[in-house]
């Protein structure tokens, strides 16, 4: 079963819309949250990380918002760019140090 | 900086066949994990590799193995091919501790099982 659990599927935005990706968890032992970008015939690439003890943390125009009380984190995409469509997956690291990955979101941002 | 080379990039197997796949992980990095990644399922985690021990495992069966060679490359095999074992494999290097780092993947080696 999925660990963490990532919505939407999928989701179309235009050129300068903000993309907005949700993820939950249960296991409250995660302590690692990052979110990896995927093109198309390529491997997995990290874009962003978060720590629990952090609420927010920006990096250009990807930011990650974390709520631990609610054991949730989202990934907003701000100025979406047509180059930023790819398929985005939210992850956590447990207490074994393994790496569950949510579903993944495909982004398509249209000019 | 070389990044993660996977090989073969493409193969076709048909049930009941055994394949071995290749990862050669960044230079420097003693780290190696295997994912499988399928339309369905996502990315589901194998095995996570360190120093030639295997550090982790995930909920696949017995016929998913790895092994890690003193070099830190690794390889993974899956013997007894069903038709559902079709899927990327990637592999996924990162330095020491993996869990303060990030995964570095490869661009995966993609299996068919006819």
């Amino acid at each position: 079963q999925q660990q963490v659990k990532q919505s939407p599927q999928s989701l179309i935005v235009q050129k300068g819309g903000i993309s907005i990706i949700n993820c939950a968890y249960e296991n409250t032992a995660f302590d690692y949250f990052p979110w990896y970008q995927q093109f198309p015939g390529k491997g997995p690439a990290l874009l962003i990380a978060i720590r629990p003890d952090v609420s927010e943390k920006k990096e250009g125009r990807f930011t990650i918002s974390f709520n631990k009380s609610a054991k949730q984190f989202s990934l907003h995409i701000m100025d979406s760019q047509p180059g930023d469509s790819a398929t985005y997956f939210c992850a956590a690291t447990d207490s074994w140090g393994k790496l569950q990955f949510g579903a993944g979101t495909q982004v398509v941002v249209t000019p | 900086k070389a990044g993660v080379t996977q090989t073969p990039r493409y193969l076709i197997k048909t049930r009941g066949q055994q394949v071995t796949l290749s990862c050669s992980p960044i230079s420097g990095h003693r780290s190696v994990s295997w994912y499988q990644q399928t339309p369905g399922q996502g990315l589901q985690f194998l095995f996570e590799y360190f120093s030639e021990t295997q550090r982790n495992k995930g909920n696949f069966p017995g016929r998913f193995s790895g092994r890690q060679f003193s070099n830190s490359r690794s390889e993974m095999n899956v013997s007894t091919l069903e038709l559902g074992d079709s899927a990327l494999y990637l592999c996924a290097s990162s330095l020491q501790d993996r869990r303060t780092g990030e995964l570095f993947f490869g661009e995966g080696s993609r299996l068919t099982v006819l």
